[in-house]
């Protein structure tokens, strides 16, 4: 159980571009879930936390008009990253909570963005 | 100096031996402590979650928490080459498990 779906897996776009990522918990609800960032051979850092139904709490240096993030459904997340730089090249991962107190996040399987 | 240290490694252990990973930490607040297993390029996979201080076991994995001195360990005994990967360790303050802090990593490299 509290599996986490991330799609695309990897995509490479051109500079400019905007890019959508989606996650879903597949077989649980969530009533929160992350977004994450992982540069090679370090630790995820957290770029915000998604509520359904409510804005995104981004953290601080993270620009929320780049890294736009909707959290339409229990079940759904969704992360643009607009207008796209080699500087956003990255591994982005997304987790989930499951609904009831005290169970930990779980984690999809990432998406690699490379920009051109 | 960082919430959480963790050495990054690499680990280089012979099949079968008992592995031995541990994280720091210096907030005393954190409660829930956490250990992901993170294969290349795909993203953490929960292996044990813990409350407070004590023990728990799961299969060939132990993770231990010692609050007094802000230390968690985890134990993998009989490792096997598939048990090749990287180890992060994860810590909360509240019964939400919201926001996570992380360890960076220990690189974990099993040899048959």
């Amino acid at each position: 159980g509290a599996v986490v779906s991330q799609h695309p897996s990897w995509v490479i776009c051109k500079s400019g571009t905007s890019v959508k990522i989606e996650c879903r918990s597949l077989d649980f609800q969530a009533t929160t879930m992350f977004w994450y960032r992982q540069f090679p051979k370090q630790s995820l850092m957290l770029m915000a936390t998604s509520n359904e139904g409510s804005k995104a709490t981004y953290e601080q240096g993270v620009e929320k008009d780049k890294f736009l993030i909707n959290h339409a459904s229990l079940t759904l997340s969704t992360l643009t990253v607009t207008s796209a730089h080699p500087e956003d090249s990255s591994f982005y991962i997304c987790s989930a909570r499951v609904l009831q107190e005290g169970q930990p996040q779980h984690f999809g399987d990432g998406t690699r963005l490379s920009i051109l | 100096q960082k919430e959480v240290e963790q050495d990054p490694g690499p680990l280089s252990v012979p099949e079968g031996a008992i592995v031995s990973l541990n994280c720091t930490y210096s907030n005393s607040a954190f409660q829930y402590f956490m250990w992901y297993r993170q294969y290349s390029r795909k993203g953490p996979e929960l292996l044990m979650y813990t409350y407070s201080s004590g023990n728990k076991e799961d299969g060939r994995f132990t993770a231990q928490v010692d609050k007094s001195s802000k230390y968690i360990s985890l134990f993998i005994r009989d490792s096997q080459p598939s048990d090749s990967a990287t180890y992060l360790c994860a810590m909360g303050q509240n019964t939400g498990f919201q926001k996570l802090v992380f360890g960076t990593g220990t690189r974990l490299l099993v040899s048959p």
